[in-house]
């Protein structure tokens, strides 16, 4: 069955870090994939998405995600994060070229100490 | 431009209750999906609507869960006889076409008593 698996539930760690969170999907065919951000009590916000080209995009708010087709992969990063960035973050996925529904990884919480 | 108008943001019912759920897409989306989200779940597709069409609910309760997308007026995602279960976030997104990113509401926070 398709699925988007998110590994991490809960990161924390300091500004100034570095951040990866990792995606993954199981799915042979094409796909786009989209990384959103859900601050508190607000509503999901895309950072990226990625449907043809370039395997690394970047976003907004100075992250960026690499597709890696071989591993099923599309992991966010960003080089330092701020405090301002503490907020869950989901990966999603349009399982096939034509395909308007997504599907959703159960989300990273990520929560930045100043 | 006003994004993704979804209310009310809180809503509040009794087991046995209706809850009645709106969504005003962006200006010139013509295309409507709800999501829920459960807690420590992420979001789950419930349906597709375009203007008086619904064209996929396939993640609907087979049971006391509709929806609707009116010629005029706001999407309406509507819960009879609300039980704890259906405590959740439901979020609606509109899209200009069926592909591409879509904008999300801020969603409705549903909570059964």
């Amino acid at each position: 069955a398709q699925s988007v698996s998110q590994h991490n539930h809960h990161v924390i760690l300091s500004e100034a870090a570095s951040l990866e969170l990792g995606c993954n999907y199981s799915y042979g065919g094409t796909v786009n994939l989209f990384w959103y951000v859900q601050y508190p009590g607000q509503h999901l916000q895309l950072l990226l998405k990625y449907f043809s080209g370039d395997p690394l995009v970047k976003g907004i708010k100075g992250f960026e995600a690499e597709f890696i087709k071989s591993k099923f992969s599309f992991n966010l990063r960003k080089p330092s994060v701020q405090w301002s960035d503490t907020a869950e973050y989901f990966c999603a996925v349009h399982f096939g070229a034509g395909s308007y529904q997504l599907t959703f990884g159960k989300g990273t919480k990520l929560s930045v100490i100043p | 431009n006003a994004g993704v108008m979804q209310n009310p943001r809180h809503l509040v019912r009794r087991r046995g209750q209706e809850a009645r759920l709106r969504c005003s897409p962006m200006k010139g989306h013509s295309h409507v999906y709800w999501y829920r989200q459960l807690p420590e779940e992420g979001l789950k597709f419930m349906v597709y609507l375009q203007k008086e069409n619904i064209i996929d609910e396939s993640g609907m309760p087979k049971e006391r869960f509709s929806a609707e997308f009116p010629k005029e007026g706001p999407s309406i995602l509507r819960i009879q006889q609300v039980v704890r279960g259906d405590s959740a976030a439901y979020f609606c997104a509109s899209s200009p076409g069926q592909h591409g990113g879509y904008t999300f509401g801020s969603g409705t926070r549903l909570t059964v008593v």
